[in-house]
């Protein structure tokens, strides 16, 4: 069954250093998501991404962070000057084709988990 | 302010009896409800989809149910295995795309 794949798995990075999240979403899929979840909170949504443009995105997504589709496969979120508080697992999801609310759900990836020193 | 509230943060059930996942919201209108599994270390794993207009749906073991009047979502594991114990996650959505999750129910079936 086709997956969302995440890398690294676990990424450490002191504070201040940029970092990239990459994300190889389903093959066919046309929407693309980051959320993230902080240890022991829920999963909390980012930024939603389509036809080469950010539809949505969450008062966490700050002019620190970023979101790419370099090339047909990969998706990226990089985050600028990472702080103490961006320590997260963070996920990557998509979904197919459909209109909001069809029976198209977002299919999640494993995360990568992300510890700032 | 929304609000999304699932039931105890953990529910023990033996082997072999059904388990019940509540999940209620506040302050919002979903067009449509997801529930899904997550083990530790694991990413949400997706099992079931109900819109607004729908008041069931089953997928063998699992049942969901969606009562706009209350503001709840029933989620149903028949004939509980030790395997099904995980996280389950409800997650709203609303005429935008993203999804607004609940803090999750841990459940643990005991043999």
């Amino acid at each position: 069954e086709p997956e969302v794949t995440q890398t690294p798995s676990h990424q450490v990075t002191q504070m201040g250093q940029e970092v990239i999240l990459r994300c190889v979403p389903i093959s066919n899929h046309l929407y693309f998501y980051w959320y993230r979840q902080i240890l022991g909170q829920k999963v909390e949504f980012l930024v939603s991404f389509y036809n080469n443009e950010i539809s949505e995105k969450s008062e966490i997504f700050d002019d620190q962070f970023s979101v790419e589709r370099p090339d047909g496969s990969n998706f990226t979120l990089k985050i600028r000057s990472t702080k103490l508080e961006d320590s997260a697992m963070y996920f990557c999801a998509s979904r197919g084709a459909g209109a909001y609310g069809s029976n198209q759900p977002q299919h999640f990836g494993d995360g990568t988990r992300l510890s700032i020193l | 302010s929304q609000k999304i509230e699932q039931n105890s943060e953990a529910l023990n059930i033996q082997e072999g009896k059904t388990a019940t996942l509540t999940c209620n919201y506040t302050n919002y209108s979903p067009a449509y409800l997801q529930w899904y599994r997550q083990d530790p270390g694991r990413g949400p794993v997706f099992l079931l989809l109900i819109r607004e207009n729908e008041k069931e749906k089953r997928k063998e073991r699992l049942k969901v149910t969606f009562d706009t009047t209350l503001k709840q979502s029933l989620f149903h594991i028949t004939a509980s295995q030790p395997a099904d114990s995980a996280t389950y996650l409800c997650a709203l959505g609303q005429d935008t795309d993203k999804l607004i999750f609940g803090t999750g129910t841990r459940l643990q079936v005991f043999p």
